[in-house]
């Protein structure tokens, strides 16, 4: 079966600390995948996209970063959080057929204090 | 630049009523999708409406599309408490990467 897993599920960072966030999905290839952020109370904003290894699109400047090393492995990182970084974090993936739509990850909820 | 706009954005209703959500997009888009978030939680996915005049219905909630209106609707009947979340619509642009742009979401509660 097709799956995604995301984690870790919440996070409480100081300011400055680095960030690494890991989703993967399991039962299919290539797949597109995306990493979006939700501040408290608000929409859902895309920062990532990916259709391949090493092909990443950058939505939105910001200090965070995202790499695909491996086919179904996405991966979000900082190397230096900002207090606006807080939010909640969701991975998502294209099944295919389009019929199927996206499917989201759990979340990680991060806190920058 | 696709834009999605969702109205109302809070709506606060009593159970046994019925009420509809609103999604409008800017661009020729022929894939829409609706999706449920209850708090703390991540995305559900509800509807994938996927041509003109697609309509879909699952219990209390029904979808339909309006590409040359560019516009999607979530109707409720009969709305139950159970019902109370957020709901985002999302459009798909068609061209290029794929990617969903979302609507701000409408915050449904339903009272007793």
């Amino acid at each position: 079966s097709q799956t995604i897993h995301q984690w870790p599920a919440t996070l409480v960072q100081p300011v400055g600390s680095p960030l690494s966030l890991e989703c993967t999905v399991e039962g299919t290839s290539n797949p597109n995948l995306y990493w979006y952020r939700q501040a408290a109370g608000r929409g859902l904003q895309l920062l990532f996209y990916s259709i391949g290894i090493d092909q990443i699109s950058s939505e939105v400047p910001q200090n965070l970063s995202a790499s695909r090393p491996q086919d179904r492995q996405f991966i979000l990182s900082s190397k230096k959080l900002l207090l606006s970084d807080s939010g909640f974090y969701l991975c998502a993936w294209r099944k295919l057929p389009i019929l199927y739509g996206y499917t989201f990850g759990s979340g990680t909820r991060l806190t920058v204090v | 630049e696709l834009k999605v706009e969702q109205n109302p954005l809070f709506l606060s209703m009593q159970e046994g009523k019925n009420y509809t959500i609103y999604c409008n997009y800017s661009t020729t888009s022929d894939r829409l999708y609706w999706y449920r978030q209850d708090p703390g939680k991540s995305l559900e996915s509800l509807f994938v409406l996927l041509s003109n005049g697609a309509v879909k219905q699952e219990g209390r909630l029904m979808a339909s599309l309006d590409t040359k209106a560019r516009l999607s609707t979530l109707h409720i009947t009969a709305a139950v408490h159970d019902l109370s979340a957020t709901y985002f619509c999302a459009v798909d642009e068609a061209a290029g990467a794929q990617k969903l742009v979302f609507g701000q979401g409408t915050r449904l509660t339903i009272n007793p």
